[in-house]
């Protein structure tokens, strides 16, 4: 089964600055997908950011942006201008297959 | 257009108990995913529902069974209860391009399973 690491169990931030979370995976796949999510404390998760294995640019979505390094197998999320409502668990999930396979997830807290 | 809705929210259950869960899919969509989501975790994948039947399957044991109704709408169904078991059930419902790489899920607000 695919594996996706996100080492950062906790993460804290100024508001206003930028933020990245990482994530790596491991697949011998050709192709695949590259989602993160995020999941606030009412447990709803909610899409976020989608990067395609053969997408030659890095996905960007608002003030969400994926730094794709395929070589490295690295699907890092980068947040800009954090807010305080950008508090909240961030997973990182692969797909392949009609199948997600999920992260452990970073904890992202904003602060004052 | 409502999204993914799931019943009930909490759920409390004893060891050896029977629990049967429900999802209806986001308007549009066909396909039904099932996580369980234990505290501190990501999401585990249980099974995939399409066309009414089982699609894919994570690594759970057979206790964990599913049915997809022709409205699209889904239950999960957990037989035997244990203490483990005790986690966020999340729906997920999409609509899959066939042969694409891209699926982007809609999850419900999940239900919170106590087994005690």
């Amino acid at each position: 089964a695919q594996k996706i690491t996100q080492t950062q169990p906790g993460m804290f931030v100024q508001e206003k600055e930028a933020v990245t979370l990482d994530c790596t995976y491991d697949t011998s796949d050709p192709s695949y997908g590259l989602f993160w999510y995020k999941q606030p404390s009412s447990g709803e998760m909610i899409f976020l950011i989608y990067q395609g294995s053969y997408d030659q640019q890095n996905a960007t979505e608002g003030r969400y942006s994926l730094n794709f390094q395929k070589a490295r197998k690295s699907a890092n999320l980068v947040i800009s201008a954090s807010q305080l409502g950008d508090s909240a668990m961030y997973f990182c999930a692969y797909y392949n297959f009609n199948k997600f396979y999920f992260g452990s997830g970073t904890k992202l807290n904003v602060k004052p | 257009d409502a999204g993914v809705t799931q019943s009930p929210t909490h759920l409390i259950k004893t060891r050896g108990q029977q629990v049967t869960l429900r999802c209806s899919p986001k308007s549009g969509h066909d396909t039904v995913s099932w996580y369980q989501q234990a505290l501190g975790q990501g999401p585990q994948f249980i099974f995939q529902y399409y066309e009414e039947e089982e699609r894919q399957r994570g690594n759970f044991p057979d206790r964990f069974s599913g049915h997809q109704f022709p409205n699209y709408s889904s239950e999960l169904n957990v037989n035997a209860l244990l203490l483990g078991d005790s986690a966020l059930y999340l729906c997920a419902s999409s609509l899959v391009i066939a042969g694409g790489l891209y699926n982007e899920q809609f999850f419900g607000p999940g239900t919170r399973l106590t087994v005690l």
